[in-house]
């Protein structure tokens, strides 16, 4: 099963700062299937990008993806006061899907 | 609009049996495949079991397997999760997700607690 591996464990960043964070997996994901989701405390997820650089519908533009192989990356350009959730990537390119353990954006 | 609603969670004792159901409307049901993914309490989410649209394909996590059972009823629009032989380590928050590979929407939840 593939691994995937969230850096940093917790982001703390201002409104208005740019977040980048990581996903490292451990063997490279078909055809970048590759999501992330943000959750909020007492919320489900909500999927944020799909193929590691489509938004999903709703989702304002300062969301982005990219990467591609083993090593992905969400960038929120300038955070808004939602943006602070925990993030969590998941790959589907290769049964069983699995996801990372979350990075936390949090207020500084 | 689009949505799915859970039901079924509950405080059960190790070794009890537990039937999850999730309710879907707004989309053609039988069109997609399904999944079940859980979250234990402070954890990160994990993927649980998925079953395609005419009910061919079952797939389950190693941590499940030969315990949960997936099914659904297309004509009820309905989605389950039969689990037996509970254990502490199932306690979570267990959600349903319609799959598109990756999982395009998701239930509120509901909360299965394994405790003696």
């Amino acid at each position: 099963e593939i691994v995937l591996t969230q850096s940093p464990g917790t982001l703390s960043l201002s409104p208005g700062e740019r977040a980048s964070l990581s996903c490292r997996a451990s063997q490279s994901v078909s055809s970048s299937f590759l999501a992330w989701y943000q959750q909020k405390p007492g919320q489900a997820p909500r999927l944020v990008i799909y193929g590691a650089s489509s938004r999903a519908t709703g989702i304002p533009d300062r969301f982005s993806g990219s990467g591609s192989g083993t090593d992905f990356t969400l960038t929120i350009s300038r955070l808004e006061p939602e943006d602070f959730a925990v993030y969590y990537c998941q790959q589907y390119g290769n049964p069983p899907k699995t996801f990372g353990q979350g990075t936390k954006v949090e207020i500084k | 609009e689009v949505q799915l609603v859970e039901s079924g969670g509950g405080l059960v004792k190790p070794g009890g049996s537990l039937r999850l159901s999730c309710a879907a409307s707004g989309f053609t049901f039988s069109s997609y495949s399904m999944n079940w993914v859980r979250q234990a309490p402070g954890k990160g989410l994990e993927w649980v079991s998925s079953i395609s649209g005419s009910s061919s394909y079952t797939y389950y996590a190693d941590s499940v397997k030969g315990r949960f059972t997936i099914s659904r009823d297309n004509a009820k629009n309905s989605l389950y999760l039969q689990m037996n032989s509970l254990r502490v380590d199932d306690t979570a928050v267990y959600y349903c997700a319609r799959d598109r590979g990756f999982m395009d929407v998701w239930g509120q939840g509901t909360t299965v607690t394994v405790s003696s």
